[in-house]
């Protein structure tokens, strides 16, 4: 069983619906994120929570939020997504200090 | 602000040496760090720099100097398996936990 998982695995949908990607974790670690990545762009940070409660931007956060509900979830949301939102979505945990990151498997979002 | 430039692609074949160069722009960071994805998939962590000098996994071995800015990732005894592509990542010092900052990636493809 994957230790961060991550769901829908592949969402199709229209401009102007709200999405909610769900991310859980069983490594319990306390620290989570969410990156986008796009074709020649690598991955970019949209949120990041370093315990229950705490939430803090990335570098592209406009059009998103997040809810960190448990050590062991957190969640993506669009609330009114838009094409150029389409893109490879993943969650990442990590233990404090400098320790490794680990990702999920990714969603892939399209918005049409 | 931070960025890391690395080349967009890299050939080479089986049983070759191969080294991703890594040089960045920031104002202060605690680490340089590898990740590995194949085809769309999960990230994964290879190895990181705290400090100058090489650090030896196996196969792989990534090197830092602050001094010039850069790093770099070389892969011996290439194989097919290898065919991936490679982040470099960054933890700023202006950010007060484990969030990254990645590059671009570069896509390594190994022919036999």
């Amino acid at each position: 069983d994957a230790d961060v998982t991550q769901t829908p695995r592949n969402r199709i949908t229209k401009t102007g619906k709200r999405i909610m990607l769900e991310c859980s974790q069983t490594k319990g670690h306390d620290r989570m994120y969410w990156y986008r990545q796009d074709p020649g762009l690598g991955l970019r940070l949209i949120y990041y929570s370093f315990d229950v409660k705490d939430i803090n931007k990335g570098e592209i956060s406009d059009g998103y939020s997040v809810s960190r509900q448990a050590q062991a979830k957190f969640s993506l949301s669009l609330e009114s997504a838009i094409p150029n939102q389409t893109a490879l979505y993943f969650c990442a945990t990590s233990e404090q200090g400098n320790q490794p990151q680990h990702f999920g498997d990714g969603t892939r979002l399209s918005i049409l | 602000g931070q960025s890391l430039e690395q080349p967009s692609e890299v050939t080479a074949v089986e049983g070759a040496i191969v080294q991703i160069n890594c040089t960045y722009q920031t104002s202060g960071f605690y680490g340089l760090s590898w990740y590995q994805q194949h085809d769309g998939g999960a990230p994964t962590f290879l190895s990181y720099n705290g400090l100058d000098g090489l650090e030896e996994t196996g196969r792989f071995s990534s090197f830092l100097s602050r001094s010039d800015s850069y790093g770099y990732l070389l892969l011996q005894e290439l194989q097919m398996k290898d065919s991936a592509s490679y982040f470099c990542a960054v933890r700023p010092h202006n950010q007060a936990g484990t969030a990254l900052i990645f590059g671009k990636g570069t896509t390594l493809s190994v022919s036999s």
